[in-house]
């Protein structure tokens, strides 16, 4: 049981370029979600999906796209990265009644 | 709209001393409260959660926190620091008929040797 994994775990890119974060989730939750930490504020939530063939924006939805292609999987795209992007991303999937969020191990992305 | 506020971004204390870490809220409805913890280069872990059972909630690795409807508080307390206890605090704030949960800006513990 690995619960929340994330792919890649370090990535460096230009301005313009564009990638693909993923997370999987094996614990058969319904509700995911992307946020980003940057220092001195916390976790800003990005995307989620509530369930399976659902997408709604967060707090920060400019710049990124998401895409919940199945249950267990939920990626965040950044189309044309921008320094202002450099940061640290965070996966989280959560189960039914309103239990906790269990967060992947981040992925540290640093646009030049 | 919910909020969350951490008082105090870095709190340093001496080993053996009382963690105190403040959490206020804000919601219009009843709150589902949580504090998370994170260790360097690390995802977020629960310590702890209040859903509306027991006001006083007790957590992982000896931590515990009071939800104060009165003071819209959650602040989270353990009786002794550990040096092991040094880490990022959250707190976050959800309730039923949402998905979001709203993180505060978090609380580096520091403890002193």
């Amino acid at each position: 049981n690995a619960g929340v994994t994330q792919t890649p775990k370090f990535q460096v890119l230009k301005t313009g370029q564009s990638m693909t974060l993923q997370c999987a989730q094996d614990m058969n939750h319904n509700s995911m979600y992307w946020y980003r930490q940057d220092p001195g504020m916390g976790l800003r939530l990005i995307y989620y999906s509530a369930s399976e063939g659902t997408t709604d924006k967060g707090e920060v939805p400019n710049g990124y796209n998401v895409s919940r292609l199945n249950k267990r999987e939920f990626s965040l795209r950044l189309e044309s990265a921008a320094p202002s992007q450099t940061s640290v991303y965070f996966c989280a999937s959560s189960g039914q009644g309103y239990n906790e969020q269990f967060f992947g191990p981040g992925t540290r992305l640093t646009v030049l | 709209a919910q909020s969350v506020t951490q008082l105090g971004s870095h709190v340093s204390v001496s080993e053996g001393a009382l963690v105190l870490l403040r959490c206020n809220y804000s919601s219009s409805v009843p709150p589902y409260l949580f504090w998370y913890v994170q260790y360097p280069n690390q995802g977020l872990q629960l310590l702890l959660k209040y859903t509306s059972a027991a006001t006083l909630v007790k957590g992982i690795n000896g931590f515990e926190a009071e939800f104060k409807k009165s003071e819209t508080s959650f602040h989270l307390t353990k009786p002794s620091a550990h040096m092991s206890d040094a880490a990022e605090y959250f707190c976050a704030v959800s309730h039923s008929g949402t998905y979001k949960y709203i993180f505060g800006t978090g609380t580096r513990l520091k403890v002193l040797a």
